[in-house]
C-alpha cells in the first residue's frame, strides 16, 4: 500500500507555544489529505480535510484559526497548532487517498502541551 | 443513531480462534467499505478494502459486505497473538470517511 509519513513522531511543547506537524505522501500524489485527532481509547476525530492549493474544509466545532492547515504541494500538508494549550494534547493523525477511494493513514503524532 | 456502529469490546480470544468483528451502517450513500488494524500509539493500517457486497479474502482475513442489511464483517482465521490490537471499521461515499469506534482485540496464547 502507498505511505504516508508524519513528523514529527512525538512532541513536547509549553503552553503558549506553536507546533507544527508535517504530513507527507512518500510514493503517490495527494490532492486531498485529511487530519484526526485521537484521544486515549477513542475512535479518529476528523478534524479538517486537506486539499491542495486550496483552503481546508474544517469540521464543525474545530477552530479554524487555532489549527492551521497548509497543504502546499501534492505531497505535504502541514497542520499548525497555534498557541497550545494542554487541552490540545493528543494523538494527531493525517491520512491521505491513494489512486483509488481507499485512505493511507501516517504513524501519528503524539503532542504534549506541559 | 450514529452513521457507522461497532461494538468497542474488548474481544479476549484463545489463539487459534476464528474472530469475527462487526459494523452497521445507516446511510445507503456508503459505496465502499474498509478496515484498518490499530496498534497501540500507532496510526492504522488498511487491512481490506471493499467496494461492493460480498466476501474479498487475504490470507487470513475475509471481509463481508451485505448492502441490503447495512452489515460489513471482517473474520480473522487462525488468530494470532499478534493479531491483538484495535479494529476500525470505516465507510465512505462521496464525503470523507465514517469510522466506527473501533473494536479491542486480544488474542491469549
Amino acid at each position: 500500500g502507498a505511505v504516508v509519513s508524519q513528523h514529527p513522531s512525538w512532541v513536547i511543547c509549553k503552553s503558549g507555544t506553536s507546533v507544527k506537524i508535517e504530513c507527507r505522501s512518500l510514493d503517490f500524489q495527494a490532492t486531498t489529505m485529511f487530519w484526526y485527532r485521537q484521544f486515549p481509547k477513542q475512535s479518529l476525530m476528523l478534524m479538517a480535510t486537506s486539499n491542495e492549493g486550496s483552503k481546508a474544509t474544517y469540521e464543525q466545532g474545530v477552530e479554524k484559526d487555532k489549527f492551521l492547515i497548509n497543504h502546499a504541494s501534492l505531497t505535504l500538508s502541514t497542520l499548525t497548532v497555534t498557541s497550545a494549550h494542554p487541552e490540545d494534547s493528543s494523538f494527531y493523525i493525517c491520512s491521505a487517498h491513494g489512486q483509488g477511494s481507499e485512505q493511507y493513514f501516517g504513524p501519528g503524532t503524539r503532542l504534549t502541551v506541559t | 443513531q450514529k452513521e457507522v456502529e461497532q461494538d468497542p469490546g474488548p474481544l479476549s480470544v484463545p489463539e487459534g480462534a476464528i474472530v469475527s468483528l462487526n459494523c452497521t451502517y445507516s446511510n445507503s450513500a456508503f459505496q465502499y467499505f474498509m478496515w484498518y488494524r490499530q496498534y497501540s500509539r500507532k496510526g492504522p493500517e488498511l487491512l481490506m478494502y471493499t467496494y461492493s457486497s460480498g466476501n474479498k479474502e487475504d490470507g487470513r482475513f475475509t471481509a463481508q459486505v451485505d448492502k441490503s442489511s447495512k452489515y460489513i464483517s471482517l473474520f480473522i482465521r487462525d488468530s494470532q497473538p499478534s493479531d491483538s490490537a484495535t479494529y476500525l471499521c470505516a465507510c465512505g461515499g462521496n464525503t470523507p470517511l465514517v469510522f466506527g469506534k473501533g473494536t479491542r482485540l486480544s488474542v491469549i496464547a
